[in-house]
């Protein structure tokens, strides 16, 4: 079967660093994308890996080790605001996107 | 540029019952992708429709079904209603199938009684 894997929650301090993590095993793999969605709205992309390493939007990266089926989000100079549930997410072999359970982050002051 | 759209935001229905929900992308967009959101499983996938065709199938029963019209809307139609239906329902258009982004609507959330 296809899963992914991620911690259900996550509490940092804002300010402050953190590393949601996401291991998958799906048939075929055609990247790894992270979604941000906040209760009661709607998911919203925030990034994209296709290939091995880091790429930086921002405040928020996100990593990818093909060869090590693994992937993270780095979220830094936390914000109230970022308290959310993320999301990654992986494009199988027939393109469609499987997606894990959710983190949910809480920021707390 | 307006967003993803979906009517009715919310739902009633009670078991046995049937209901269509509806999704239309952003304007351009081409490709229509719904999923299924519970507490504490994430976004199932249920079917993704490009120019009118159904091109990926996810692990439902046939009681849900779908299609897309020829200006890219969409709905989705789920038969003889169960319990373990209820639901947020999204959609999520992107420019192209396959595309990395996909925009995602605010959802319809189906309550089942």
């Amino acid at each position: 079967g296809q899963s992914l894997e991620q911690p259900s929650e996550v509490t940092a301090v804002e300010g402050a660093i953190v590393q949601i993590n996401c291991t998958y095993q799906t048939s075929g793999f055609y990247g790894l994308s992270w979604y941000q969605q906040h209760d009661g709205g709607a998911p919203t992309f925030l990034s994209y890996n296709g290939l091995d390493g880091l790429e930086e939007t921002g405040r928020f990266s996100s990593f990818l080790s093909r060869s090590d089926s693994y992937g993270y989000l780095l979220l830094q100079e936390l914000q109230m605001k970022d308290s959310a549930s993320y999301f990654c997410a992986v494009k199988d072999s027939s393109y469609k996107l499987i997606f894990g359970s959710g983190t949910r982050l809480l920021v707390r002051p | 540029k307006a967003g993803v759209t979906q009517t009715p935001r919310y739902l009633i229905k009670t078991r046995g019952q049937q209901v269509t929900l509806s999704c239309s992308p952003i304007s351009g967009h081409r490709s229509v992708s719904w999923y299924q959101q519970t507490p504490g499983q994430g976004l199932q996938f249920l079917f993704e429709y490009f120019s009118e065709t159904q091109r990926n199938k996810g692990n439902f029963p046939g009681r849900f079904s779908g299609r897309q019209f020829s200006n890219s809307r969409s709905e989705m139609n789920v038969s003889t209603l169960e319990l373990g239906d209820s639901a947020l329902y999204l959609c999520a258009s992107s420019g192209l199938a396959g595309d990395n982004e996909q925009f995602f609507g605010p959802g319809t959330r189906l309550t089942v009684l």
